[in-house]
């Protein structure tokens, strides 16, 4: 089973509106990942956050976690139509550092 | 810095064939990971290895499919034998540690089995 699930599956918006993805995951983790693949290409790095921490800043990027819930959201703030990507969590859990994906959130920004 | 290289990035193979993927590492990273990932889906784990070293290889079919990382040279995951269920996309990454958390990914080789 998926450790991480993001929702919703499809996400389509006017450039200038803010973006948000949730991420759910099942057992408890070390830390979650957000990647952002351009279509056809490679995943990029976006932001990784610790069990220990609640949220963090990258940019227009905000995550934020929540362990109560087994919960991350991803928010993209003033999105741009070069934010159109599909994004995804990645979960590592117990005493493995390699991360469990979701099946990503794909998001489509209109210009 | 150059970044993962993998090759070819589009591989076609009729059924029955081999596939052979070469992954490079980002200088300095001794960590290999391979993902496969199908249309519409997110990446499932396949291998892990360190040089000369398999390290977990739970995501790995148990036929058909190897892996390896030798001293020198790229790693390679290598599919004999290829069927059409084969076809996705897979990509390498690397990490200069397990305990770097962050992955850098490669561009993915696409493979297509007719």
């Amino acid at each position: 089973s998926q450790q991480g699930e993001e929702d919703p599956q499809a996400l389509s918006i006017q450039e200038g509106e803010n973006a948000t993805m949730n991420c759910s995951y099942k057992t408890s983790i070390n830390n979650l990942q957000w990647y952002r693949q351009n279509s056809g290409r490679g995943l990029v790095h976006l932001i990784l956050i610790r069990s220990n921490e609640r949220e963090k800043h990258s940019g227009r990027l905000r995550v934020t976690l929540d362990t109560s819930k087994k919960s991350s959201s991803l928010l993209i703030t003033a999105s741009r139509a070069a934010d159109t990507a599909s994004y995804f969590c990645a979960a590592a859990s117990g005493g493995s550092y390699i991360p469990t994906f979701g099946r990503g959130t794909s998001l489509i920004v209109h210009p | 810095n150059a970044g993962v290289m993998q090759n070819p990035r589009h591989l076609v193979r009729r059924r029955g064939q081999e596939a052979r993927l070469r992954c490079s590492p980002m200088k300095g990273h001794s960590h290999v990971y391979w993902y496969r990932q199908l249309p519409e889906e997110g990446l499932k784990f396949m291998v892990y290895l360190q040089k000369e070293n398999i390290i977990d290889e739970s995501g790995m079919p148990k036929e058909r499919f190897s892996a390896e990382f030798p001293k020198e040279g790229p790693s390679i995951l290598r599919i004999q034998q290829v069927v059409r269920g084969d076809s996705a996309a897979y990509f390498c990454a690397s990490s200069p540690s397990v305990r770097e958390e962050t992955q850098y990914f490669g561009p993915g080789t696409r493979l297509l089995v007719l």
